[in-house]
């Protein structure tokens, strides 16, 4: 009920490729899906977030699919570049507790 | 500049040492949380504080204390220190209700502590 799961746990993309990642959530009170990033040594930094009444978000290269029905989201990353390589958590929290609960988190690497 | 800090930045300590680290932030922020990183298990919270006097527990809280005297400060205490407690630890910060009120979390940069 308070995982939230989060595959791959490591992926290599191309430069240029499109980098997917995927999590899912079994508690529905879950009102908050935020996607943080994670350079080498640095604390985390929100990257992008959705709330549940849309079904997706996109900020530049960065876009969040939701799907309610299945409890799933995604973040894709178009264009992906070097830079992008990181370590990335998704993320989903519920008002009625102030509970927040991280999954655990994909390594991205981007081949130049 | 707005900003959290984490002191100390890295500690090695021995196994029942008293150890304290502060976190500090001056962008007035209402909500605090400490969290513990570690390799395959991502972020989990370990206490939060959504405003002075006011702490709860997080997902894994056990051999760690917190106090809320002031807004600006959220420090954790490890009474008796353990190896199982070695990891990379985050203070955060959030205005408003938290992150759970849709509001982002301001990371600092991370204490790594290792308990021989």
């Amino acid at each position: 009920q308070q995982q939230v799961k989060q595959s791959p746990q490591s992926l290599i993309v191309q430069k240029g490729g499109i980098s997917i990642i995927n999590c899912a959530y079994e508690n529905t009170a879950f009102d908050y899906f935020p996607w943080y990033q994670q350079f080498p040594g640095k604390g985390p930094a929100l990257l992008i977030a959705i709330r549940p009444d849309v079904s997706e978000k996109k900020e530049g290269r960065f876009t969040i699919s939701f799907n309610k029905s299945a409890k799933q989201f995604s973040l894709h990353i178009m264009d992906s570049q070097p830079g992008d390589s990181a370590t990335y958590f998704c993320a989903a929290s519920r008002r009625r507790d102030d509970k927040i609960i991280f999954g655990k988190g994909t390594r991205l690497h981007i081949l130049p | 500049e707005a900003q959290v800090t984490q002191n100390p930045r890295y500690l090695i300590t021995v196994t029942g040492k008293k150890l304290t680290v502060t976190c500090s932030q001056n962008m007035n922020h209402e909500y605090m949380s400490w969290y513990r990183q570690d390799p395959g298990l991502g972020l989990r919270q370990i206490y939060y504080s959504m405003n002075v006097e006011v702490t709860d527990k997080g997902d894994v809280p056990e051999g760690y204390k917190v106090s809320r005297k002031e807004k600006r400060n959220f420090p954790l205490i490890l009474e008796s220190p353990s190896p199982n407690q070695t990891s990379l630890y985050f203070c955060a910060t959030s205005p408003g209700g938290g992150p759970s009120s849709y509001n982002e979390q301001f990371f600092g940069p991370g204490t790594r502590l290792t308990v021989l």
